[in-house]
């Protein structure tokens, strides 16, 4: 079966960082791009930030440049964010998806709950 | 690029037809639009990717189809299951962006 399971959420003060992980079950990890995506509660889906294959290529939303860094271990089966300098406006559920190239997301996680909040 | 849906809530009864519309502010030069389907509390579910092919063990009340700027998706006859939250997305090129949501209500 295959399956995404996300951790790492949770509440942090405006300014901190949190770290995500999404391990995943069922697939070969390095045979795919990974994203992560996020949603407010009653809002719609943000897309964040995409990894490739390898790591060695990532893209983020304007949003969450310079601030989140996405990175993978393939032989771990684990993707990670890390999320740096926080704000209100990144109290989201984030979910990590499967790419099923070339972009669109045919597996996600439950979705790990981010709150920033003092 | 970005993607508008419309309508922001559809009201419908089962077995009803409905049509959602989402338009895209450039021209799609590939056929990277998908659709999703999302439930309160759940994840998104891929439904149609490419504009207009199914995700594995989608039935084929679901349809896709558009071209250029403007792509549909289509439930042919709604049942109850179906009523929930759908987005478009275009997966050209990042940033990958999604529409704002059609939320199909039981009318």
């Amino acid at each position: 079966e295959l399956q995404l399971v996300e951790s790492g959420g949770g509440l942090v003060q405006p300014g901190g960082s949190l770290r995500l992980s999404c391990v995943v079950s069922g697939f070969t990890l390095s045979n795919y791009w990974m994203h992560w995506v996020r949603q407010v509660p009653g809002k719609g889906l943000v897309w964040v930030s995409r990894i490739n294959n390898d790591g060695s290529g990532t893209a983020y939303a304007d949003s969450v440049k310079g601030r989140f860094t996405m990175s993978r271990d393939n032989a771990r089966n684990t993707v990670h964010l890390q999320m740096n300098s926080l704000g209100a406006d990144d109290t989201a559920v984030y979910y990590c998806a499967r790419d099923l190239a070339p972009g669109y997301m045919d597996v996600w996680g439950k979705g790990a709950t981010v709150t920033v909040s003092s | 690029n970005v993607l508008t849906q419309s309508p922001g809530t559809l009201s419908l009864s089962p077995g009803e037809r409905a049509t959602l519309s989402c338009r895209t502010s450039q021209t799609l030069d590939k056929n990277f639009l998908a659709w999703y389907q999302q439930k309160p509390g759940q994840a998104p579910r891929l439904l149609i990717y490419a504009i207009s092919n199914r995700a594995t063990g989608i039935p084929d009340r679901f349809s896709g189809s558009g071209s250029g700027t403007d792509f549909t998706l289509t439930i042919s006859r709604l049942e109850p299951e179906d009523f929930a939250l759908y987005y478009c997305q275009q997966y050209a090129s990042s940033p990958y962006p999604f529409g704002q949501g059609t939320r199909l209500e039981i009318k």
